[in-house]
């Protein structure tokens, strides 16, 4: 989980605004994923991407954009349509899709002011 | 359908003692099984992982028992410490969509 990297660590956004959270891994995955962690609660999938210029929505992906133009990148874009999203977020990655074990980035919490 | 229950939701134990999550899904064709440790604040993090093809695993004090036929595993830490304190989720691959599923954790607490 070294070898994935996430940033901002904390961001604040103004309630109408697009904002685009990174993440990077140079741990030569296939596979990446977004997941949004409220307090106390677990962890949801918002979209994942089993390869480079292809991804899929997850369970929650209303009101967020997802890009894999390269596999080292998969960027989340939480656009003014999320109603409600303050929340924590993590990226995660795999050697490949499903059966393998996911390596978490560090989050970023993301508050909506 | 895709969920995985996990209970108990909080569990408090007495340093030393042992500590136990039990987890049941649905899909009878998942053959992984992830457990993940997150301290408050940080990235969830791997400790064991169990495949179908093994009815248990272990790893020091940490154990994970899987039973495919009732569709449940669990987690077994013994002799525990301070810091096992944390929220623990289980896991595991939903085999028609190739993505994992997590329970909705249970946040351990060892007593002193």
């Amino acid at each position: 989980d070294g070898g994935i990297t996430q940033s901002p660590k904390y961001l604040f956004r103004k309630e109408g605004q697009n904002v685009t959270l990174s993440c990077e891994q140079n741990l030569n995955h296939d596979a990446m994923y977004w997941y949004r962690q409220d307090p106390g609660q677990g962890l949801r999938l918002i979209y994942y991407s089993q390869i480079v210029n292809d991804f899929q929505k997850g369970d929650i992906a209303e009101g967020y954009s997802v890009s894999r133009e390269k596999k080292e990148s998969f960027p989340l874009t939480v656009t003014s349509a999320q109603k409600n999203p303050t929340a924590f977020y993590l990226c995660a990655s795999s050697m490949e899709r499903g059966a393998d074990t996911q390596y978490f980035g560090p989050g970023t919490r993301l508050t909506v002011l | 359908g895709e969920n995985v229950e996990q209970h108990p939701s909080t569990l408090s134990v007495q340093e030393g003692d042992s500590a136990v999550i039990k987890c049941t899904y649905s899909d009878s064709a998942s053959n992984y099984f992830p457990w993940y440790k997150q301290e408050l604040g940080k990235r969830p993090q791997l400790i064991i992982d169990i495949r179908s093809n093994v009815g248990e695993k272990k790893d020091q004090r940490i154990a994970v028992t899987l039973n495919k036929t009732a569709k449940h595993f669990s987690l077994h830490i013994t002799e525990t410490q301070p810091e096992d304190s944390a929220v623990y989720f289980c896991a595991y691959q939903y085999s028609s969509a190739s993505k994992i599923i997590f329970g909705s954790g249970t946040r351990l607490s060892i007593r002193p």
